[in-house]
């Protein structure tokens, strides 16, 4: 089966820029995830989707980052404006239901704000 | 709050030999056990599981140990293998309706 997909794999932008991440879940999976992984730590969730229903955000800052999951398959997660602090690696994942099934995680988005 | 902590960043071993990561954890309401592993410019991969009421779980050279008393989670890998060489993160969950939460990681190196 075809992985989880993410583009685009690096991006460098000036701070106050928008920038938007994509991603592409393994088919049939329910549930979509979006990670934040800093250097050195752990991936620490953003938002979690169950279909096209944002059912975990609370750890999201509303503020500058919004998600959406039209049609409960692609999702995208934008930051707008981006600060110096959001440099970091942006991770998809997907599962088939909840934590009750093992995440399947893309390669992630390297994002660089300058 | 690290609810998840894995205490040592890094573990070098020799090929042949055994690996062992070690987590822990403080609260006492998690009731899965997982370790996924990256390689560099990966993303995370399931490794193995644990069930809160189990003890030891074993897939191939992969075996995972619970202390609940302890609040002690361990990986041992056997015999490690170049391959191995990543970085492993242990995570856990509640059912009711909590979120998966990662350690900061630990890098294995296996030399040759």
């Amino acid at each position: 089966e075809a992985g989880v997909v993410q583009s685009p794999r690096y991006k460098i932008i000036e701070k106050k820029q928008p920038v938007a991440f994509w991603c592409n879940p393994i088919s049939g999976h329910n549930t979509l995830y979006w990670y934040l992984q800093n250097l050195g730590q752990g991936p620490e969730l953003l938002i979690r989707y169950e279909n096209e229903e944002a059912v975990d955000d609370s750890q999201l800052p509303k503020d500058r980052f919004s998600a959406e999951r039209l049609k409960g398959v692609d999702s995208t997660l934008k930051i707008q404006p981006a600060e110096l602090g959001d440099s970091a690696v942006y991770l998809c994942a997907s599962s088939l239901e909840g934590y009750n099934s093992p995440l399947h995680f893309g390669n992630g988005t390297r994002l660089t704000v300058t | 709050d690290q609810q998840v902590k894995q205490n040592s960043p890094s573990l070098s071993v020799q090929e042949g030999r055994i690996s062992i990561l070690n987590c822990d954890y403080t609260n006492s309401m998690f009731d899965y056990f997982l370790w996924y592993k990256k390689y560099p410019a990966e993303g995370p991969t399931f490794l193995i599981s644990i069930s809160s009421i189990k003890d030891k779980n074993e897939d191939g050279r992969f075996t995972v140990f619970l202390n609940k008393s302890a609040k002690h989670l361990s990986l041992h890998i056997v015999p490690s293998q170049p391959g191995d060489s990543a970085v492993y993160f242990c995570a856990a969950y509640r059912n009711s309706g909590s979120r998966l939460t990662f350690g900061e990681g630990t890098q294995l190196t296996v030399n040759p």
